[in-house]
Order: C-alpha cells, then sequence, then structure tokens
C-alpha cells in the first residue's frame, strides 16, 4: 500500500514569514499533484510534478519532486492571509486507476 | 462550464434514514471517484468509476452503493445512516489517457452530512 505523509500537520504563521510543507513517502511516484483546499470548498489543483529533480513556480510557490520521486515540498515565500487554506499532496502510482492523497497541512497566515 | 456539481450542499439525516448524493459532471470525464472528508483524516475514497457501468470498491465502501449509468452522473447512495457516516461527502472527476497526471482531479464543492 502506498502512504504519503505530510508534515507539518498544523502551521500557523504571521505574514510575510516563509514555510516549507513536506510530502514523503518510501513507494517510488510517476508523478506528485498539490492540491489547495480553503474552507467550504473542494480542493484545487495548484500544480503537477512528473520528472525526478523537477522544480514549478507558480508566483511565491515554489513545488519540487524528489530525484527518486519519492518525495516532494512546497515552499511559499512572503506568506499571506490569502494563501491560508488545506495543503493536499497526492501521488499517482504506475498503472493506477487513482491518487493516494496525504492527510494535509493545515496552513494559516495570520495579517 | 460549470465542472463537477454536488448536490445538496447541507443534509441532516436520521439514523436509519436513505439518501443519494448526487453528482454530475459535464467535462466528459471518464473517472469519478467519491471521497469522504473528516477533520484530521484526509481523503478517504469510498468508490470510484473509470467509465459508464463500471464501478469499483475504495478503501472504505461499507455502508454505501454507486452507480455509473451514463458518463455524466454518479450518485452516491446511503442505506441505513449511522453516525459514524456524518462527514464532508466530495466527488471528484478527472480525464484519464495514460496517465491522471495529466489533467488532476476536478472536485467539487461538498455535501455536509449531518447524521443524528
Amino acid at each position: 500500500t502506498q502512504l504519503l505523509e505530510q508534515s507539518p500537520q498544523f502551521l500557523s504563521i504571521q505574514e510575510g514569514e516563509n514555510l516549507t510543507v513536506y510530502c514523503n513517502s518510501s513507494s517510488v511516484f510517476s508523478s506528485l499533484q498539490w492540491y489547495r483546499q480553503e474552507p467550504g470548498e473542494g480542493p484545487v489543483l495548484l500544480v503537477t510534478v512528473v520528472t525526478g529533480g523537477e522544480v514549478k513556480k507558480l508566483k511565491r510557490l515554489t513545488f519540487q519532486f524528489g530525484d527518486a520521486r519519492k518525495d516532494s515540498s512546497l515552499h511559499i515565500t512572503a506568506a499571506q492571509p490569502g494563501d491560508t487554506g488545506l495543503y493536499l499532496c497526492a501521488g499517482e502510482g504506475g498503472g493506477s486507476e487513482k491518487l493516494v492523497f496525504g492527510k494535509g497541512t493545515k496552513l494559516t497566515v495570520n495579517p | 462550464n460549470a465542472g463537477v456539481t454536488q448536490t445538496p450542499k447541507f443534509r441532516i439525516l436520521k439514523i436509519g434514514q436513505s439518501m443519494t448524493l448526487q453528482c454530475t459532471q459535464d467535462m466528459n470525464h471518464n473517472y469519478m471517484y467519491w471521497y469522504r472528508q473528516d477533520p484530521g483524516m484526509g481523503l478517504k475514497l469510498i468508490y470510484y468509476s473509470v467509465g459508464a457501468g463500471i464501478t469499483d470498491k475504495g478503501e472504505v465502501p461499507n455502508g454505501y452503493n454507486v452507480s455509473r449509468s451514463t458518463t455524466e452522473d454518479f450518485p452516491l447512495r446511503l442505506e441505513l445512516a449511522a453516525p459514524s457516516q456524518t462527514s464532508v461527502y466530495f466527488c471528484a472527476s478527472t480525464w484519464t489517457g495514460d496517465l491522471i497526471s495529466n489533467y488532476g482531479y476536478t472536485f467539487g464543492s461538498g455535501t455536509r452530512l449531518t447524521v443524528v
């Protein structure tokens, strides 16, 4: 069974600070996705990383896929209150018909 | 383009009652999924479908049933509701040819169900 461990589970920071969220597994994934979920809504896809070592940037968010394709990180620079939400990573295993989700990191950015 | 539409948004059920959670997508996606989300527990897969007429169990199927008679609709049926089924339910869909990663999941906005 493929599992994805996210850390930290909760993170509360002040506006303007930087932060990193981690997504780790002992399994190899063919791709990893990051979603953000705001209260009362469903998760929304932020990015997909496919190649080991790949780095993608989305404004102040930087996503990295580990060289061995077992882990990923999300770094937010100069966090803003609008970044508040639940961040979920999800992995696709080879040939699978469904994604494996981590339990999420709940981020609160205080003004 | 509405995406994935879930109804109702909120519902309170009494123990032993039954109900159907509706899910419709207008993106011609072939794969559809039902998840439940409990605080601190992430998303747990209930059932999924890879096309009309094909369904399969996820990790927590007990107490639920699904059907997929059309590409667009994937209703989730709760029979004999129990307090343990109090949760937020999400429907999702994707188009996948070779890789899910090509498109990602599109989620509905959820149904918050309370069983009392």
